[in-house]
């Protein structure tokens, strides 16, 4: 079974600043990775589908990369609403990693 | 406007049983891929089940041989039979459209999420 790991756990950052998330496959999921951002209370939202495609209504300064076993969500510039926890989820079996969480600095 | 609507959850004592609704606006849950992706306090997410628009359905490990998803196509909703609960059960639970690509084929992912509904077992 394909497992999914994210990195850091915890990312601590102020807004304005580039966030930089990780997601690393135990093997190939070729391009076949989706991101979602998750607040408080709330159910997920998709923001990024098979590794970099912005699903509709997604900001700019969300942005997806890789392919493979190695995908990075990048936020180019955090604005307070950002403050989340991210998942990622592979196609395989609908898995979703563990979580990276942004809070503020 | 894509709306979808749990309700059903509660609390349940260890070996009973719940079911769970999903009512859905905006689109026709016949026509797509239906999932359910429950979350336990303070977890991750974990995907349940799915049933696709052909009827065909797939279960995680963790709940196949006791939870079961159907759907009533006049009522436009989406079913989770939970059967044998156990204390790990606990969690939200969403009902989730599956994103379609460019010719319908499936994608596996989720573009569109229900507020979730909260099952606790517990005796």
């Amino acid at each position: 079974e394909i497992v999914l790991t994210q990195s850091p756990a915890t990312l601590s950052l102020s807004p304005g600043e580039r966030a930089t998330l990780s997601c690393r496959a135990s093997q190939s999921v070729s391009s076949y990775l989706a991101w979602y951002q998750q607040k408080p209370g709330q159910a997920p939202r998709l923001l990024i589908y098979d590794a970099s495609n912005r699903a509709t209504g997604i900001p700019a300064r969300f942005s997806g990369s890789g392919s493979g076993t190695d995908f990075t969500l990048t936020i180019s510039s955090l604005e307070p609403e950002d403050f989340a926890v991210y998942y990622c989820q592979q196609r395989t079996n609908r898995l979703f990693g563990p979580g990276t969480k942004v809070d503020i600095k | 406007e894509v709306q979808l609507v749990e309700s059903g959850g509660g609390l349940v004592q260890p070996g009973g049983s719940l079911r769970l609704s999903c009512a859905a606006s905006g689109f026709i849950v016949s026509s797509n891929y239906m999932s359910w992706v429950r979350q336990a306090p303070g977890k991750g997410l974990e995907w349940v089940s799915v049933i696709y628009s052909g009827g065909s359905t797939y279960y995680a490990d963790s709940v196949k041989g006791r939870f079961t998803i159907s759907r009533d196509n006049s009522k436009n909703t989406l079913y989770l039979q939970m059967n044998s609960l156990r204390d790990e059960d606990t969690a939200v639970y969403y009902c989730a459209r599956e994103l379609q690509g460019r010719f319908g084929e499936l994608l596996y992912y989720f573009d569109y999420w229900g507020q979730g509904t909260l099952v606790t077992v517990s005796s």
